[in-house]
């Protein structure tokens, strides 16, 4: 299987900061390499597909980057609806895999 | 708009079979890849599995000797068993739609949290 790891776990941020999410894969991916956010008792939602497209609705402050076996995920400017928790997830071969996570909390 | 559903036992016991219903609205599931995903309380997502719009499986060798997903056209339907559960198989779990050929999740219904409890 391929293991994704993000970092960090967890981070704690200020409403107006940018802030970077990185996921690293065991092995190269190219750019399958999608990104969700998930609220408390909700489903994750996608925010980002093949690693820097962004879905629609998504506010454009949010975007991806990467390839191979490294990735970012940047929210530019934090908004208070964006404290949450983001998983990062490989395409690329089955058994799709996930990052464990990355908990965005407030300063 | 296409909407998911899952339904089922909320509690099964140890050793027996945890079986699963999602229901699909505002679109075909002749269509697309259908997948479940769970999520143990507190903790990340893991890809069970996945059915095709011609009816193939593909399964997480984590899984797979206890996990089955079939679907049924006709109800527009697609479900998941997964048998000899045991407490480690308490989760929520999710039915969510797979889009495109290195897919992303893109639809995924509420969940349904089944405890494994006797």
């Amino acid at each position: 299987d391929i293991q994704m790891t993000q970092s960090p776990s967890s981070l704690s941020a200020s409403v107006g900061d940018r802030v970077t999410i990185t996921c690293r894969a065991s092995q190269r991916i190219g750019s399958y390499l999608n990104w969700y956010q998930q609220k408390p008792g909700k489903a994750p939602k996608v925010l980002m597909f093949a690693a820097s497209s962004l879905q629609s609705g998504v506010p454009s402050r949010f975007s991806g980057s990467g390839s191979g076996t490294e990735f970012t995920l940047t929210i530019s400017s934090l908004q208070p609806e964006d404290f949450a928790t983001y998983y990062c997830q490989q395409s690329y071969r089955t058994p799709y895999t996930f990052g464990q996570g990355t908990k965005l909390q407030i300063k | 708009q296409v909407q998911l559903l899952e339904s089922g036992p909320g509690l099964v016991k140890p050793s027996e079979t945890l079986s699963l219903t999602c229901t699909v609205s505002g679109g075909s599931i002749r269509s697309y890849y259908w997948s479940w995903i769970r999520q143990p309380p507190g903790k990340g997502l893991e890809w069970i599995g996945h059915i095709s719009n011609s009816g193939s499986t593909k399964y997480n060798p984590s899984l797979k000797s206890r996990v089955t997903i079939s679907a049924d056209t006709s109800k527009n339907q697609f479900s998941l068993k997964l048998t000899s559960v045991t407490a480690a198989d308490t989760a929520v779990y999710f039915c969510v739609r797979e889009l495109g050929q290195q897919p992303e999740f893109d639809y995924w219904g509420q969940g349904t949290l089944v405890t494994v409890s006797s």
